[in-house]
């Protein structure tokens, strides 16, 4: 799987966007960008993925740039409950293959 | 839907004892999975399951094992419980078949003294 980078850290306002970027330079054509959390003493939690269009759901919005070399999460109106560990993964689709966390980004909403 | 659920929530065994740790799934997926999480470190991979009656070892298997009877339950046993094994256990599901973003429980806090 493609080595991506993350910031170690961020903040961001309540209510305001938090956008958290991915360098994923050495993806391949095949790979998938995905993004997990993880809250402190919690589960990690799953929230998007998307291979090169945008992608949407209930909790972000997933932009990948048109060489697919990084991608950007973002979080429209940041609640302090977003503050989390945000990992950014590439990986192909399908298989059975463990999950690989980098260091990922600290992610702290300020009220 | 409840997702993925672990039980127990908290365990403190004493060196040598055994337990099982349960998982369980209610969205129909394939795969189910077996981490554990120390301080500082991110999770690795213990056994793995690929469907109902199948398993296989992930990175860190010794000392452990697992049992999916049914597709929804996936068990992890430990036999002999050593100090080492002390741990936060996250217990995950995937669809399978060409999706794989993993689901986890909520983990199992485990303490061997």
């Amino acid at each position: 799987d493609a080595k991506t980078t993350q910031p170690t850290s961020m903040d961001c306002a309540e209510g305001r966007a938090a956008n958290l970027p991915c360098n994923h330079s050495t993806i391949s054509g095949n790979e998938y960008v995905y993004w997990y959390r993880q809250i402190h003493s919690q589960g990690p939690q799953y929230i998007i993925h998307g291979l090169k269009n945008n992608e949407t759901n209930e909790m972000a919005s997933l932009i990948i740039t048109e060489d697919r070399k990084s991608s950007t999460l973002i979080l429209p109106h940041a609640t302090l409950r977003d503050t989390a560990v945000y990992y950014c993964i590439v990986r192909h689709q399908g298989g059975s293959e463990k999950l690989v966390f980098g260091k990922g980004t600290k992610l702290t909403v300020n009220p | 839907n409840a997702g993925v659920t672990q039980t127990p929530k908290f365990r403190v065994l004493k060196t040598g004892q055994s337990m099982t740790l349960l998982c369980a799934q209610d969205m129909n997926h394939e795969y189910m999975y077996w981490y554990r999480q120390d301080p500082g470190m991110g999770l690795r991979l213990i056994h793995y399951s690929v469907g109902e009656g199948t398993t296989a070892k992930g990175e860190v298997p010794d000392g452990y094992n697992v049992s999916r009877l049914k597709k929804q339950n996936f068990l992890l046993g430990l036999e002999s419980a050593a100090p080492s094994q002390t741990s936060v256990y996250f217990c995950a599901s995937s669809p399978g078949t060409g999706r794989n973003e993993q689901y986890f429980g909520p983990g199992t806090r485990l303490t061997v003294t």
